[in-house]
């Protein structure tokens, strides 16, 4: 199976400041990355795919980037709707696997 | 409004079994192929089963072949999990989720769009 791991594991940030999230996978991926918004209590939310591309309804202060094996996530400007965990995805082969959550919390 | 809908799930004792359901509405749910994830409480998110948007061909995680089962009825545009063997490694929030056709490589899917859960809890 792929590793995918994340870091920070989890991270404090105010309103306004810019936020990156990295994520790794154990071999090569290609651009077959999602990323995934979850709130507590809530279904998580896909943000992103194809590593760069945002889903329909996502602000445009989330970007992604990356290809291969490093992938970054980056909010321009944490907005108090954007606190919640963020967890990378790949679907190059089966199993799809996820890294282990990035929690972003108001400091 | 384009959504998905799970139900199904409760309090079943270890060993036990049951039937998860995902209905879809707002879209045209036999031309999607579907996942099932989960998540143990408090851990993130574990990949578990997909299936073919005709329902031909299915996969399941290492840790769930032999137990679970993937299956759909296009006629209700709703997807099943039936859940058995269950143990305390099972036990955790399911979702479904619907292939972002946008999103495949060779072999598999990204998702674009989540149901709420159904929370599973197996206890004696």
């Amino acid at each position: 199976d792929i590793q995918m791991t994340q870091s920070p594991s989890s991270l404090s940030a105010s309103v306004g400041d810019r936020v990156t999230i990295t994520c790794r996978a154990s071999q090569g991926i290609s651009n077959y990355l999602a990323w995934l918004q979850q709130k507590p209590g809530k279904a998580p939310q896909s943000l992103i795919y194809a590593a760069s591309s945002l889903h329909s309804g996502v602000p445009s202060r989330f970007s992604g980037s990356g290809s291969g094996t490093d992938f970054t996530l980056t909010i321009s400007s944490l907005q108090p709707e954007d606190f919640a965990t963020y967890y990378c995805q790949q679907y190059l082969s089966y199993p799809q696997t996820f890294g282990q959550g990035t929690k972003v919390e108001i400091k | 409004e384009v959504q998905l809908v799970e139900s199904g799930g409760g309090l079943v004792q270890p060993g036990g079994s049951l039937r998860l359901s995902c209905a879809g509405s707002g879209f045209t749910f036999g031309l999607y192929a579907m996942h099932w994830v989960r998540q143990a409480p408090g851990k993130g998110l574990e990949y578990v089963s997909a299936i073919s948007s005709n329902g031909d061909n299915t996969y399941y995680a290492n840790s769930v072949k032999g137990r679970f089962t993937v299956s759909r009825d296009n006629s209700k545009d709703t997807l099943y999990l039936q859940i058995g063997s269950l143990s305390a490694d099972d036990m955790g929030v399911y979702y479904c989720a619907r292939v972002d056709w946008r999103a495949c490589s060779t072999t598999s899917c990204s998702s674009d769009l989540w149901g709420q859960g159904t929370l599973v809890t197996v206890s004696s």
